[in-house]
Parts: structure tokens; sequence; C-alpha cells
């Protein structure tokens, strides 16, 4: 089954403490991007990678990391974490940056 | 910098209802997809328009693209409890590259 996985699906943490939401696609996609979903802001793009090693920043890149060492998997680093960041997260691949997006399941991240 | 403007943000109808979302940029995209998602979940794409003027339709959703491609609509007739839920507009630009997402339209069906 073509799918999008993230990991994992809820986490509650204190504000510091270093954490990764993994990603991975089994649809052999190029690109793939991570957004934060927050109220009345809709979905707000963080970083996007166009291939393997090829990363960029989106629109709310500030606090985030990210990597692309292997193109099924595009895991999002959050390495000192703040109350700020407590939000709805959904990792994304698609075939082009413009195309059809498939989304992962969602993390719902809360810093304490 | 591309905007898209989704409206309304919030409806709650009765079962049964007819109802139109709408979509408008003052840019011009190459595509306009409309996802849906429900709680728990992400997104999921209900369809893609590429033409100007077209129409689609999906069950009870209709899909309409602009003639100039730059706004969207999503009408659904006969609203059923099953309906309820978040609908996206997203514009797409093969110039850009960009796909920009509109801001959301909640959904309550009630029965």
């Amino acid at each position: 089954e073509a799918q999008v996985t993230q990991n994992p699906r809820y986490l509650i943490t204190v504000t510091g403490k270093k954490l990764t939401v993994t990603c991975s696609q089994n649809m052999n996609h190029e690109y793939m991007s991570w957004y934060r979903q927050d109220p009345g802001l809709g979905l707000r793009q963080i970083y996007y990678s166009m291939n393997v090693e090829v990363t960029d920043k989106g629109d709310v890149p500030e606090g985030y990391k990210v990597s692309r060492k292997e193109k099924r998997n595009f895991p999002l680093i959050l390495e000192s974490p703040s109350p700020n960041q407590t939000s709805l997260y959904f990792c994304a691949s698609s075939s082009s940056s413009y195309n059809e997006q498939f989304f992962g399941p969602g993390t719902r991240l809360t810093v304490l | 910098t591309q905007l898209l403007e989704q409206s309304p943000q919030f409806l709650s109808i009765q079962e049964g209802e007819n109802l139109t979302v709408y979509c408008n940029s003052s840019s011009v995209f190459s595509s306009l997809q409309w996802y849906r998602q429900e709680p728990g979940e992400g997104p999921v794409l209900l369809v893609t328009v590429v033409t100007g003027g077209e129409v689609k339709k999906l069950k009870r959703l209709t899909f309409q693209f602009g003639d100039a491609r730059k706004d969207s609509s999503l009408h659904i007739t006969a609203a059923q409890p099953g309906d309820t839920g978040l609908y996206l507009c997203a514009g797409g630009s093969s110039n850009t590259g960009k796909l920009i997402f509109g801001q959301g339209t909640t959904l309550q069906v009630k029965p």
C-alpha cells in the first residue's frame, strides 16, 4: 500500500530536549516536505527536499532542521524545542513540488 | 507573494443543505487541488482541476476552476454528516514550483 508514515503520532516533551520526528514514504517520490498546521494559520511549510541531499527552507524554518540521506526518509529535527513549536506536524511526499501531495497521518507535538 | 484566500473559514449546516466554498487569488495557477482532512488524519486529495472553466464532479461534490485560473469553488449538494471535515484548496504553479494552501474551511454537517 502506498503510504507516508510518521513516528511518533503523539509526543509531549519539555523545552530544550532534542527530538526527531521520522517520516518515510514507499512511493519512490523525489519531493518531500514538512508542514505545521495551527488553528487559523492553515498549513505552513517548514522545509522541503527536491531529492537526496537537497533540502531548502520553507516559510517557517526557524528552530527546525532536516536531512535527506535516503530517498524514502526525511526526518524533522528540533534541536531545542520551545513551547511555540507546539503544533500538528505533517510530512508529505510527491512526484513534484506543485502536484498532488501525499500526507502522513500527522504528529501532534506538545512542548511544555 | 502568492496568496490563496479561502472562505468561509467555518460552516455549520443541517443535513440536506447545499453549500459552496470559495478559493480566490490574484495569481494564476497551473492547477487547483482540493483536499479533505478528517480529525486525526492527514489531508487527502479529492480532485485536481487544470483547465480554465473546468468542472469536475465527485458524487455530490462539484469543483470548478475559474476561467482565468485564479479561483475555484467547491459545491456540495445535500450535505451529509459524513461530509464533516476540513476542506483545503491548494494552488500549484509550474512556473514557481510552489504549492500554496488556503487556510481551510471547517465544515460541520449536523444530522
